[in-house]
């Protein structure tokens, strides 16, 4: 299947900084990507959707300016977190789907693990 | 407002006998159905699929049934093997929403040897 990368796999960052997460497609081009986030126990929460060369789509109750999406080519996407707090602590995972195949399968990252102290 | 519920959180099962994974959705709109695997801190991996065309899905020891009417899916497993213990996250989709996927809760499954 299609392999999709995230790095960094795990990031500890003190309060007030910000964070960048890169999601990469690694043999296929995605032009859209997503962005979840899961807390801990609960379900993966779409945040945004990503398109190649255009601005995100970003879903209800998600920061825009807080959580910046910038996909800058059909193999690269990037959330960055502004100006973290604590409640920024999460697994973030990215998804994007193959469009070689003719299902609606999403490939997901491995997830990065943000702390905010 | 969660649209996919899954309200086991967890499910204990003997090694050999049948897991079912129960998730219900709430927006008849969905026409996708996917259930993902899920270990810590690592990203959900696909599982297998279902469109609302279909009422059944089966790919090797996993089977998915689909009841529209009911709004209701179930992932079968069998026969369950300890390698199978993991967090199982049904997901749901309304084709013209460009893909974007709606997850349940994710119910932890642990196969007993």
């Amino acid at each position: 299947g299609a392999v999709v990368s995230q790095h960094p796999s795990w990031v500890i960052c003190k309060s007030g900084t910000s964070v960048k997460i890169e999601c990469r497609s690694l043999d296929f081009q995605a032009t859209t990507m997503f962005w979840y986030r899961q807390f801990p126990k609960q379900s993966l929460m779409l945040m945004a959707t990503s398109n190649e060369g255009s601005k995100a789509t970003y879903e209800q109750g998600v920061e825009k300016d807080k959580f910046l999406i910038n996909h800058a080519s059909l193999t690269l996407s990037t959330l960055t977190v502004t100006s973290a707090h604590p409640e920024d602590s999460s697994f973030y995972i990215c998804s994007a789907r193959d469009p070689r195949t003719s299902t609606y399968e999403q490939y997901f990252g491995p997830g990065t693990r943000l702390t905010v102290t | 407002d969660q649209q996919v519920k899954q309200n086991s959180p967890s499910l204990s099962v003997q090694e050999g006998r049948i897991s079912i994974l129960n998730c219900d959705y709430t927006n008849s709109m969905f026409d996708y159905f996917l259930w993902y695997k899920k270990y810590p801190a690592e990203g959900p991996t696909f599982l297998i699929s279902i469109s609302s065309i279909k009422d059944k899905n089966e790919d090797g020891r996993f089977t998915v049934f689909l009841n529209k009417s009911a709004k209701h899916l179930s992932l079968h497993i069998v026969p369950s093997q300890p390698g199978d213990s993991a967090v199982y996250f049904c997901a749901a989709s309304e084709e013209n929403t460009g893909n974007q996927f709606y997850f349940g809760t994710g119910t932890s499954l642990t196969v007993i040897p």
